[in-house]
Order: structure tokens, then C-alpha cells, then sequence
């Protein structure tokens, strides 16, 4: 059984950009989450996905966003690029929420 | 708002030597916790989930305690190897919330050296 997929493994923006990260769910789960990690502030919930719905959402500007397609898979995005923006972005997926979660290995995102 | 704390924040041991990593929380009112590894430049692999109503979860070599009144949860790793070494992360879900919004600790670096 294949494992939660994220695209791209890594990814260079300069700031004012916007860019776009991809999550493919492990087969069957219907709820991603996604998480931010950075040094300074550890790891941080973004938002969560429910069939195809915005379940809870974290203490983030409103230009990161996020969607869930009818397949599972789900993007995010972030627009106006800052250098604080310069993390690791991990999805998780689970069965069902509240349950064990599953994650990818994490786009690391740079901007310049 | 839930805190959640990580002592120690590294720890090196020789090999075979048995273990006890510490978790603190502030609100008690949690729906389960778990215990991650992330190795280097990777994602989190879950060790252990314990829901709020279970006091302990085995998996192998691990063994993670939960004592929800407290705010505390332990996780023994016995015997310790090499592989072992990596980043242990505590995480809790508090019963407030809707879904998945866990709130991490900063981590426990562990080594293990042969």
C-alpha cells in the first residue's frame, strides 16, 4: 500500500511569488492535514480536510489556503511569498479524524 | 491554549541502555496522544497513539504511558540501538477540537551510540 506522496520534495520561490504543493493521501483515507515545520517554532497545524470540506484551520494568514479534491488529494497554496515562509510543509492523512496519522516525507520550501 | 513540553531536548546514551523520554501537557482535556520519530530531512513515522481512556500502548521495544490527570506521558524505549537515533515528538489532541489539530512539543533528540 503506497504511502502519503507529496510534490515537489523541494521547491526555491522568491518572495512575492505564490506556489503550490501537492498530497496524495494513502488509498482510502479521507482526512489531510497539513503541518508547517520550522526550526524557530517547531511544528504547526495549518489546516485539515474532510471530504472535500475544511474541517479546522490554524492560527495562519489568510493567504495560505488549501483544498480537497473529490479523490482525496489536496493542494496548498501560499501566495505573496515572505522569507518566513521558508519551512517544511508536511500532509498527513488518516482514515478518519482523530485517529493515527499517516505523513509524507514534506516539500521544503525556500524562499529567497 | 495547549502546550505541550519535551524533556529532554537531547539525550545521548550508549547502546543497550533502556530509556524514558517525558511529555507534559497543560490541558488535561485531550482526546489521545502520540509519540513520533522523524529521522533527518523526512516526515514523522507514528510509534504509539493512546487514546484518553487507555493508561499504556506496547509496540515492540516501546512502551508509552499516558497519565491524563497529571498532563504527563513517558515513552521507554528498552534496549536501545543505533537506529534508534533520530528526532521523538509527543503530540496531543485536545478534546476541544475538531479533527486533526495536534499541538506538538519541540522534540527530544536522541543518539544512541554503538
Amino acid at each position: 500500500k503506497a504511502g502519503v506522496t507529496q510534490t515537489p520534495r523541494y521547491l526555491i520561490k522568491t518572495r512575492g511569488q505564490q506556489v503550490t504543493l501537492s498530497c496524495s493521501p494513502i488509498s482510502g483515507h479521507r482526512s489531510v492535514s497539513w503541518y508547517q515545520q520550522t526550526p524557530g517554532q517547531g511544528l504547526q497545524f495549518l489546516f485539515e480536510y474532510f471530504s472535500e470540506t475544511q474541517r479546522n484551520k490554524g492560527n495562519f494568514p489568510g493567504r495560505f489556503s488549501g483544498r480537497q479534491f473529490s479523490n482525496s488529494r489536496s493542494e496548498m497554496n501560499v501566495s505573496t511569498l515572505e522569507l518566513g515562509d521558508s519551512a517544511l510543509y508536511l500532509c498527513a492523512s488518516s482514515l478518519e479524524s482523530a485517529e493515527k496519522l499517516f505523513f509524507g516525507s514534506g516539500t521544503q520550501l525556500s524562499v529567497l | 491554549k495547549q502546550e505541550v513540553t519535551q524533556i529532554p531536548a537531547a539525550l545521548s546514551v550508549p547502546e543497550g541502555e533502556n530509556l524514558v523520554l517525558n511529555c507534559s501537557f497543560t490541558d488535561s482535556a485531550i482526546y489521545n496522544l502520540q509519540w513520533f520519530r522523524q529521522d533527518p530531512g523526512k516526515g514523522l513515522t507514528s510509534l504509539l497513539l493512546i487514546q484518553s481512556s487507555q493508561r499504556e500502548q506496547t509496540s515492540g521495544r516501546l512502551n508509552a504511558s499516558l497519565d491524563k490527570s497529571s498532563g504527563r506521558s513517558t515513552l521507554y524505549i528498552a534496549a536501545s540501538q543505533p537506529g534508534d537515533s533520530a528526532t521523538y515528538l509527543c503530540a496531543v489532541l485536545s478534546s476541544m477540537e475538531y479533527g486533526n489539530k495536534l499541538v506538538f512539543g519541540a522534540g527530544t533528540i536522541l543518539r544512541v551510540k554503538s
